[in-house]
């Protein structure tokens, strides 16, 4: 099935440094969400954009559903160690049968102190 | 709120049996069910969406006798991997989506892992 591209594919920051990743597809969505996996864990919902343009914050998360409605990108400020994980994008065309999410490939964040 | 449970968390068994797993919505009635498969360092790839009393609609590539699916009610969904075998071991994890969660939000179960020796 299609997939989202994402990246970076992942990243070793330092901890106290902004984390950029950013989801590009070739096709448009109507809603654009930001999932943190946990090894070993489902993934849990951090952000849901619902408007092109729109931007969102969730503490130290910061989401945009692009103009476009083919991307979109997540900002992590100030990292912690708990924020290690693997991040994932999901698209998703609302309504019936379309409401089922498109994930992309993941970035992979490790922190370090 | 918007709680999903899988059981079990994890499973071992022996090639050609069959396994059963679990997903439950524990504080909402989940009109549709989502069923993922996820590969070591690989992204969920949806297997199959199904609504509450009626069968299942398996993504192109998914054998619908090998991922038996049902979803009798609003609160249970049962995924049962039929005469498994090596290649069948990975990661499965639910989604839930219904009233009460927001139109459209599936909230994600915490995945049962399943090795078939």
């Amino acid at each position: 099935g299609q997939q989202l591209n994402q990246s970076p594919q992942s990243m070793f920051i330092q901890e106290g440094e902004d984390v950029s990743m950013n989801c590009t597809s070739s096709s448009i969505f109507n809603t654009w969400l930001w999932y943190k996996q946990d090894p070993g864990e489902g993934p849990v919902l951090l952000i849901a954009l619902y408007k092109a343009g729109e931007l969102t914050s969730n503490g130290r998360l910061t989401a945009q559903f692009g103009i476009t409605r083919k991307d979109s990108f997540l900002n992590i400020s100030a990292s912690i160690p708990s924020d290690v994980g693997i991040y994932f994008c999901a698209g998703q065309l609302s309504g019936g049968t379309a409401s089922k999410l498109t994930f992309g490939t993941g970035t992979r964040l490790q922190v370090t102190l | 709120g918007a709680v999903v449970s899988q059981h079990p968390s994890r499973v071992i068994c022996k090639s050609g049996t069959s396994v059963k797993i679990e997903c439950r919505s524990l504080d909402f009635q989940a009109t549709t069910m989502f069923w993922y498969r996820q590969f070591p360092k690989k992204s969920l790839m949806l297997m199959a969406t199904s609504n509450e009393g009626s069968k299942a609609t398996y993504e192109q590539g998914v054998e619908k006798d090998k991922f038996l699916i049902n979803h009798a009610s609003l609160t249970l969904s049962t995924l049962t991997v039929t005469s498994a075998h090596p290649e069948d071991s990975s990661f499965y994890i639910c989604s839930a989506r219904g009233t009460g969660t927001g139109t459209d939000t599936q909230y994600f179960g915490p995945g049962t892992r399943l090795t078939v020796l």
